[in-house]
């Protein structure tokens, strides 16, 4: 258990439809990483939040939205849905105290499967 | 920008064999992480072994070890008296050492491995 929980764990739901995926990172870490995993490939980075703020993003479509609020959990919305955003999305969660303690590890949760039909 | 490369979309063997999967990358930087994560059917990303690239040794885990050559920019996972708990997706990946701002990682498109009874 890496301490990372996401809800829901699977999610079907039909194209233009919009849904929300949340994220909890384990406890006293501050940042928050999207990943998308689409069907037997990579993971791609979509954005990523440190104590509320965006700190960067990647390959994150306009239809999609992220925000982490002030308990530090965080959502990630996906709208207009299309059939190619099926996927495996996974949050992870990582420690930053200080520069000299980072780790650089991100501990995952066990994903949100989203079926669009 | 980085890159991960991996090679072998799929590998396969004996149990108690020993089998090695690579890795390429691609940075500018000279200090950053590389890691082995494996991805088992449940889906979990489990943190496999980590790199510093200051570190001139060899990172082991166990029955795992990397080949870390730096000037050539390869990462290759070995695994040794492979069990069928090892049947997994290896996926190779990046991080820029601590960059405040940009601490997310790269992904290789994995390699999926079977250990075969």
């Amino acid at each position: 258990d890496s301490g990372v929980t996401q809800t829901p764990k699977h999610l079907i739901t039909a194209t233009g439809q919009r849904v929300t995926l949340r994220c909890s990172p384990r406890s006293g870490d501050l940042s928050v990483y999207w990943y998308q995993q689409s069907l037997d490939q990579g993971l791609q980075f979509l954005i990523q939040y440190y104590n509320g703020e965006e700190r960067a993003k990647g390959n994150i479509l306009e239809r999609f939205s992220a925000q982490q609020f002030p308990d530090l959990h965080s959502e990630l919305n996906l709208s207009s849905l299309e059939l190619g955003d099926s996927a495996l999305y996974f949050c992870a969660s990582s420690v930053e105290l200080l520069r000299s303690l980072s780790t650089g590890e991100l501990f995952f949760g066990e994903g949100s499967r989203l079926t669009v039909l | 920008a980085q890159t991960v490369t991996q090679s072998q979309p799929e590998m396969s063997v004996q149990e108690a064999e020993t089998v090695t999967l690579s890795c390429t990358y691609d940075t500018s930087e000279n200090n950053y992480y590389l890691f082995w994560y494996k991805q088992p059917p449940s889906r979990q990303m489990i943190l496999v072994i980590r790199q510093e690239a200051y570190k001139q040794q060899n990172a082991t885990e166990n029955r795992f070890s990397v080949n870390f050559q730096k000037a050539a920019k390869s990462f290759s996972l070995k695994i040794s008296d492979s069990q069928l708990g090892d049947t997994a997706m290896y996926f190779c990946a990046f991080m820029k050492f601590y960059d405040f701002g940009n601490e997310k990682l790269t992904f290789g498109t994995g390699t999926r491995l079977t250990i075969i009874p």
